[in-house]
């Protein structure tokens, strides 16, 4: 149990455009999801917190026009990527809320041409 | 604030060497301590966890006591193999009135075994 998916698994977008990543819990519903950055050799990078039917928290120095989050159910939670340049290419990964755990997405690929 | 710093990577081993990665934690509640793995190219996997002082987390052949006199939660395995190679990132969870959920990562500690 406790499966979270992530889609796409990878993309590639010009830059200028948008891109919108989707995370699902698959057998639980969670009311809170996280979204975090890692660079390549790094370590996670908390970038928002995704609370169904309210604004996400964001994590400071983290735009949020830039990185918009709606967490529309309580099993899918979706960050777009507004305006995406070279410098947010980066590997996103998302995780629902249970109990006291979280659970991880298999992590986004993002790179920006 | 909260913070969890762990050993410096990379970390080389041969086959079924004994391995620990060290990770110490500053914490003002009762945090909640975990393990997480990252193959390469994966998202994050828990590995184990621990939720009170004294508990022991174990799987896959790996163990970390959470040690509160020592604020510790290292991570030991006895015989590693070439497929343990991965990024371990020690974490801690604040189980305190705002239990956000929220997790504070250390910095990750690559982990290379050399048949």
């Amino acid at each position: 149990g406790a499966v979270v998916s992530q889609h796409p698994s990878w993309v590639i977008c010009k830059s200028g455009t948008s891109v919108k990543i989707e995370c699902r819990s698959l057998d639980f519903q969670a009311t809170t999801m996280f979204w975090y950055r890692q660079f390549p050799k790094q370590s996670l990078m908390l970038m928002a917190t995704s609370n169904e039917g309210s604004k996400a928290t964001y994590e400071q120095g983290v735009e949020k026009d830039k990185f918009l989050i709606n967490h529309a159910s309580l099993t899918l939670s979706t960050l777009t990527v507004t305006s995406a340049h070279p410098e947010d290419s980066s590997f996103y990964i998302c995780s629902a809320h249970q109990g006291y755990e979280q659970y991880f997405g298999p992590g986004t690929r993002l790179t920006v041409t | 604030g909260d913070s969890v710093t762990q050993m410096e990577g990379p970390v080389t081993l041969s086959e079924e060497a004994f391995l620990t990665i060290n990770c110490t934690y500053t914490a003002t509640g009762y945090p909640s301590l975990f393990w997480y793995v990252q193959y390469p190219g994966e998202g994050l996997q828990l590995l184990l966890k621990a939720t009170k002082a004294d508990d022991k987390g174990s799987n896959k052949g790996f163990e970390a006591t959470y040690r509160k006199e020592t604020t510790s939660f290292h991570l030991e395995k006895g015989s590693v193999q070439v497929s343990d190679s991965a990024v371990y990132f020690c974490a801690l969870s604040d189980r305190g009135s705002s239990n956000t959920g929220k997790l504070i990562f250390g910095q990750g500690t690559t982990l290379q075994v050399k048949p």
